[in-house]
């Protein structure tokens, strides 16, 4: 199985910081990755498929980049309801795998 | 509005079973492959069992295949998911999740997810 590796698991911010949150596959998935926001007690919501291409309705401070092996999502300017968990996916290969996620935390 | 709706969670003791479903609305759920997926404080998301758009084929994770069947019934729009053999580890909420396809054979997405449903196996 491919592993999806998202490192830190955790990191703090502030309101109007840029935030860039990495995503690492153990091996090539061209850019067969997607992103998900989840906040407590609430599903995954798709904000990034394909790597960069931002789901309708997403906020464009929301942005993906990266191919084979090593991708990021970065928030352009982090608003208090950015405050949540991020995973990322990959669907190259079965099975379908996640990254653990990262939790942005208020500074 | 694209909507799914689990139901059937609850708790149930090792060796127990459950059928969990999931009621799809607001799109042509004929047309779509789903996906359950699991989540555990511990081990995070984690993929489960996947049906294709008419329930001709499946495939599983390893740690279900043998005690879990994916179903579908397209004529009442609802998807589910029968487990039998519980154990402790198959403690989780269950999200139900619509594939969304790209242009490349497996470049698709999950959108949207349902709410989940909690299963818990205990003594």
């Amino acid at each position: 199985d491919i592993q999806m590796t998202q490192a830190p698991s955790s990191l703090s911010a502030s309101v109007g910081d840029r935030v860039t949150i990495p995503c690492r596959a153990s091996q090539y998935i061209n850019n067969y990755l997607n992103w998900y926001q989840q906040k407590p007690g609430k599903a995954p919501k798709l904000l990034i498929y394909a790597a960069s291409h931002l789901q309708s309705g997403v906020p464009s401070r929301f942005s993906g980049s990266g191919s084979g092996t090593d991708f990021t999502l970065t928030i352009s300017s982090l608003q208090p309801e950015d405050f949540a968990t991020y995973y990322c996916q990959q669907s190259y290969s079965p099975p379908r795998t996640f990254g653990g996620g990262t939790r942005v935390e208020i500074k | 509005e694209v909507q799914l709706v689990e139901s059937g969670g609850g708790s149930v003791q090792p060796g127990g079973s459950l059928r969990l479903s999931c009621a799809a609305s607001g799109f042509s759920f004929s047309d779509y492959w789903m996906h359950w997926v699991r989540q555990t404080p511990g081990k995070g998301l984690m993929w489960v069992s996947r049906i294709n758009s008419d329930g001709t084929t499946t495939s599983y994770a390893d740690s279900v295949k043998g005690r879990f069947t994916i179903s579908r019934d397209n004529a009442k729009n609802t998807l589910y998911l029968r487990m039998i053999r519980l154990r402790a580890e198959d403690t989780a909420v269950y999200f139900c999740v619509r594939m969304i396809r790209g242009v490349k054979p497996t470049l698709d997405w999950f959108d949207p997810w349902g709410q989940g449903t909690l299963v818990t196996v205990s003594a």
